[in-house]
């Protein structure tokens, strides 16, 4: 069983660009988590989503950051019109149910550096 | 607020030594709290978790201690290893809630 899967590994985007970061989940997992980490930091919580639907976006700034997790396909996190301090790690875990009964499974990230 | 904090920023300890790991927390309505092992270029991976009815859970050369009077969490690593070596990140979730919050994390050295 494979694990959650990111794409790509690494990431440059020059200033203004757009950043599009792909997460398939664990096989048999509807729930999606976004986290973002900056260097020498803990993860922040960025967005929850199951199918089709954003649960909590409470983490999320509110401009230019969006996230989607389709019917068919990955779960997207998209950034407009990057920014220097947009570049960190982002990872993104999956579970097969919600609530703390259930193990977030990480998966190896993307690393966005923003030039 | 809610935060997460760590005591240590690093700490490193000799191979077959025992190792701790301290977390602070601030926020008294979390339900579970968890230890994350991150090794370098890799996402967290899950070691052991505890619920907040609970002082002491034992795994497989790990321990984790709740003391919620003093809202203390730490994890005890039996015999480190130098596998062991990565940060370590404490986090906790709220019942009926999903999201983690983390702390800032401990980088654990094992020296041979």
């Amino acid at each position: 069983n494979a694990g959650v899967m990111q794409n790509p590994r690494h990431l440059v985007r020059r200033r203004g660009q757009e950043a599009r970061l792909r997460c398939s989940p664990m096989k048999g997992h509807s729930h999606v988590y976004w986290y973002r980490q900056l260097p020498e930091e803990g993860l922040k919580f960025m967005v929850y989503l199951q199918k089709e639907n954003i649960i909590d976006e409470s983490g999320m700034p509110k401009e230019r950051f969006s996230a989607e997790f389709p019917k068919e396909g990955p779960s997207i996190l998209r950034i407009q019109q990057v920014v220097r301090g947009d570049s960190a790690a982002y990872f993104c875990a999956s579970s097969p149910e919600a609530g703390p009964r259930y193990e977030q499974y990480f998966g190896p990230g993307t690393r966005l550096t923003v030039t | 607020g809610e935060s997460v904090g760590l005591h240590l920023p690093t700490l490193s300890v000799q191979e077959g030594d025992n190792s701790i790991i301290n977390c602070a927390y601030s926020n008294s309505a979390s339900d579970y709290f968890i230890w994350y092992k991150q090794e370098s270029g890799k996402g967290p991976q899950f070691i052991i978790d505890i619920r907040s009815n609970m002082d002491k859970r034992q795994g497989q050369r790990v321990t984790v201690l709740l003391n919620k009077t003093v809202k203390h969490l730490s994890l005890q690593i039996a015999a480190t290893q130098p596998g062991d070596s990565a940060v370590y990140f404490c986090a906790f979730q709220k019942g009926g809630g999903n999201k983690l919050t983390f702390g800032t994390g401990t980088q654990l050295k094992v020296e041979l």
